[in-house]
Order: C-alpha cells, then structure tokens, then sequence
C-alpha cells in the first residue's frame, strides 16, 4: 500500500523554526517528484513548494527564502525546513505525490498529485 | 500566477441532483487541469486529471470536461458521500495553483 506519513507539527513563536517529516511506504521518494501543500484554518489549498527527481526545487513566493525542501533517500523521507515562521504560516501541511500520465505528445505529461498524507499541524502563534 | 476561479463558492442540493462546478483559469492551461475531493478533517483526493480522465476508483458519477480556460466538473447524480469541498488545479505551469474551492451542501 503506498502510504505518506507526516510528522514535526506543532505550536511555535513567530520566528521560529520547525522541520516537517514526511515518510513514505510503497513508493520512493527519490524516484517520484514530491510537493508540499498547505491550507490554513478554513481556507482553501496553496501549493508551497516541490522537488523534483533530479532535486531541482520550486517554491511558492510566500515562503521563498524561508522553507526549504529536502529528502533523505535513505530514509525514504520527504522534509520541509521552515524557519523565519510567521502567523500566516499557520495551516495543516500535507506532503504529496505528483502523479504523471503521457499525453501522447513525445516528452509531454500531464501531471496530478494522487497521492496525500493526511496532514501535520503548524500553528505559528506567540 | 495562473489564478484559478471556481463558481460557485458554495451551492446546496439534494440527494440525487446534478450538479455542476465551473473552474475558469486565467489563462490558457490547456488539458492540464485536476480535481479534488476534500472532506472537513481529511487530505484532498484526486477524482479527475487532465481535465476529462477519471482516477482509478473514483465513481463513474463524477466527470471532467473543458479545455484551455474554461472547465466543468459534473457529479451526475449527487450521493450522501458526495457532500464536500471540491478544488480545481492547474499543472500547465509552477506555481502550481487551486481554485477557491466550492462547497456542495445540503
């Protein structure tokens, strides 16, 4: 069963800093492109950030500068470093798979996130 | 950014209703638009991608149509389970971006 499991949520001061786990069964992390998606209390979803199998990175500009993406391929394990953490931090952080399907243009994907955690919590509060 | 809009924010219906969700992107993003099912407490789950292509095991009462900036998500005969929020997605380019979202209620 693929599984991702998310974990290092909590209650921080602003400025702070926490490091988010996500751990994988049944798919490698190393192979597979990975995202992190948040969504703050009653909000909806806001794409943050991913890394690609060749660890290229991308990021949302709200965290820009601040979160950084990572894996330990040897523990299967996606991370997301967040430091500077400000109250609109705030949110339930998920980590997910991107999923890919040819669209019969050579080279050409479309690309889905079919895979999620079920979410760690990040409150950001003094 | 590709701004992604949904109508309607929330709608109510019945047991048994049609309905149907808009997602309109600000710009041409081609096929490359999903769906997702999100009920309070959960993680969003993928019921279509590419627009039109439904997951494996999502319920053939669900269906995607659209193309470039405009697209529909249609739930055919509404069910109990069904009642939710649901998030339109553009992957045409990074940042990857959702819609509001639209709440179907009863």
């Amino acid at each position: 069963e693929v599984q991702l499991v998310e974990s290092g949520g909590g209650l921080i001061q602003p400025g702070g800093s926490l490091r988010l786990s996500c751990a994988a069964s049944g798919l490698t992390v190393s192979s597979s492109y990975m995202s992190w998606v948040r969504q703050a209390p009653g909000k909806g979803l806001e794409w943050v950030s991913v890394i690609y199998r060749a660890g290229i990175t991308y990021y949302a500009d709200s965290v820009k500068g601040r979160f950084t993406i990572s894996r330990d391929n040897s523990k299967n394990t996606l991370h997301l470093q967040m430091n500077s953490l400000r109250v609109d931090d705030t949110a339930v952080y998920y980590c997910a798979r991107r999923g890919s399907m040819a669209t019969g243009t050579p080279g050409q994907y479309y690309y889905f996130m079919d895979v999620w955690g079920k979410g760690t919590t990040v409150t950001v509060s003094s | 950014d590709i701004q992604m809009t949904q109508s309607p924010p929330s709608l109510s219906a019945s047991v048994g209703d049609r309905v149907t969700i808009t997602c309109r992107a600000s710009q041409d993003v081609s096929g490359y638009l999903n769906w997702y099912q999100q009920k309070p407490g959960k993680a969003p789950n993928l019921l279509i991608y590419a627009a039109s292509t439904l997951q494996s095991g999502v319920p053939s009462r669900f269906s995607g149509s659209g193309s470039g900036t405009d697209f529909t998500l249609t739930i055919a005969t509404l069910q109990p389970e069904d009642f939710a929020t649901y998030y339109c997605q553009q992957s045409y380019n990074i940042p990857l971006t959702f819609g509001g979202g639209t709440k179907v209620e009863i």
